[in-house]
């Protein structure tokens, strides 16, 4: 299966800039989503985007999908430090919600 | 309301043991899922349900058994355990596994084997 893989690996930003990850991943999707986890915690999902949608919005997040590229990149707009999290990008090959992970990207929010 | 909660948070055992992870979810979804988080916070799935009857059993060792008594249920038995298998281990839930749904993930279990 394949599998999301997340750059840069760790992210130190100051409250109210713009954070920016990307995720690259090896064969064709269905889908590709978005996931955050606090530290000692559960993963939340954050959004969705299909392989027939370049560009979604959710709030302070704008996720974009380049299928050509096989890459998706996560924005946060005005960064919050309640925002410090681990991110990650899933992919979903055949749309049976059978998700690959990748390793994460670790953003730290200074106040 | 807990959506999906798992138990123990927490558990330590030696080498050699027998030990259950127990999930529940009360989402009113059809589909349940184990996953294994490693140190490095490498995320894989392990298995999935679909109404009590397994549809993914990805690559894990047969010491693994999931059971489904129902739909909201989902328990991880571990046999035998090894020093490899420390890690955290998150149930999730989602709709039907036909069409692309978010999941929900408990909030883990971190199991560290001495």
């Amino acid at each position: 299966s394949q599998q999301g893989e997340e750059d840069p690996q760790a992210l130190s930003i100051q409250e109210g800039e713009n954070a920016t990850m990307n995720c690259s991943y090896k064969t064709s999707i269905n889908n590709l989503q978005w996931y955050r986890q606090n530290s000692g915690r559960g993963l939340v999902h954050l959004i969705l985007i299909r392989s027939n949608e370049r560009e979604k919005h959710s709030g302070r997040l704008r996720v974009t999908l380049d299928t050509s590229k096989k890459s998706s990149s996560l924005l946060i707009t005005a960064s919050r430090a309640a925002d410090t999290a681990s991110y990650f990008c899933a992919t979903d090959a055949y749309g049976n919600n059978r998700l690959a992970f990748g390793k994460g990207n670790q953003v730290v929010v200074i106040p | 309301d807990t959506a999906v909660s798992q138990t123990p948070k927490y558990l330590v055992t030696q080498m050699g043991n027998d030990k259950s992870i127990k999930c529940e979810q009360n989402l009113g979804h059809d589909t349940m899922y184990w996953y294994k988080q490693d140190s490095k916070k490498f995320l894989k799935i392990m298995f999935s349900y679909n109404n009590k009857e397994l549809i993914i059993n990805e690559t894990v060792p047969n010491r693994f058994s999931p059971k489904s008594p129902d739909k909201a249920h989902l328990n991880l038995h571990i046999n035998s355990l090894e020093l490899g298998d420390s890690a955290v281990y998150f149930c999730a839930s989602s709709q039907n596994p036909g069409t692309s749904y978010e999941q929900y993930f408990g909030p883990g279990t971190r199991l560290t084997v001495t």
